[in-house]
């Protein structure tokens, strides 16, 4: 049973290149986040998906676009990348909207 | 602003020693806390979730308290042990539910020395 897998671990990008992060999991949950955590602040939350089709933003949204075509897949894609993107990313999923979440181990991104 | 302030920002203690931390907030309307440990370099890994009539909640060696009427919780750890080294952090849901309604604390960061 993977849970929530993510994909890089780690990538160094240069300022203006774009790339996707990948996020699967195998439980058939409906609801899926992607957050970002940077040092001494907590956990913030980038986009989110109810469901298969529907995406929404969170609170930090600039910058990132996702979709979410299937239940298990929830990419996020980084446009242009900047030096303030620099964070580690997580995503993380649950059946229900109320319920615990289960998150993947993040992936470390740099941004030169 | 819906808001989750935790206390102390780190704590270091001896294995075997108990340790107490906290977490106040200002979320409203109230649905659930939860209390997540994040052990270094990986994801956060739920350890309990309480409702509103819910005061103590036990997992394992870790007991969650819960006070609605203060806006106070509490992360109880018992005979700590070196795994328990890792950040705790906890998470506040007001009642819509949905990712957009969850506040994050900080998170309080651990150590266990043997």
């Amino acid at each position: 049973n993977a849970g929530v897998t993510q994909t890089p671990k780690f990538q160094v990008l240069k300022t203006g290149q774009s790339m996707t992060l990948q996020c699967a999991q195998d439980m058939n949950h409906e609801y899926m986040s992607w957050y970002r955590q940077d040092p001494g602040m907590g956990l913030r939350l980038i986009h989110y998906s109810v469901g298969a089709g529907i995406t929404d933003q969170g609170e930090v949204p600039n910058g990132y676009n996702v979709s979410r075509s299937t239940t298990e897949d929830f990419p996020l894609r980084l446009l242009s990348a900047a030096p303030s993107q620099t964070s580690v990313y997580f995503c993380a999923s649950s059946y229900f909207a109320d319920q615990p979440q289960h998150f993947g181990d993040g992936t470390r991104l740099s941004i030169l | 602003k819906n808001q989750v302030e935790q206390s102390p920002q780190s704590l270091i203690i001896l294995e075997g020693k108990n340790c107490t931390l906290q977490c106040n907030y200002t979320v409203s309307p109230f649905s659930n806390l939860r209390w997540y440990k994040q052990d270094t370099g990986r994801g956060p890994v739920s350890l309990t979730i309480m409702t509103f009539s819910e005061n103590t909640k036990s997992n394992g060696r870790y007991t969650a308290t819960l006070d609605a009427d203060t806006k106070q919780s509490s992360l109880h750890i018992t005979a700590s042990q070196l795994s328990d080294s890792a950040s705790y952090i906890c998470v506040v849901s007001d009642s819509g539910g949905g990712a957009d309604g969850l506040t994050f604390g900080k998170g309080t960061h651990l150590i266990i020395q043997p």
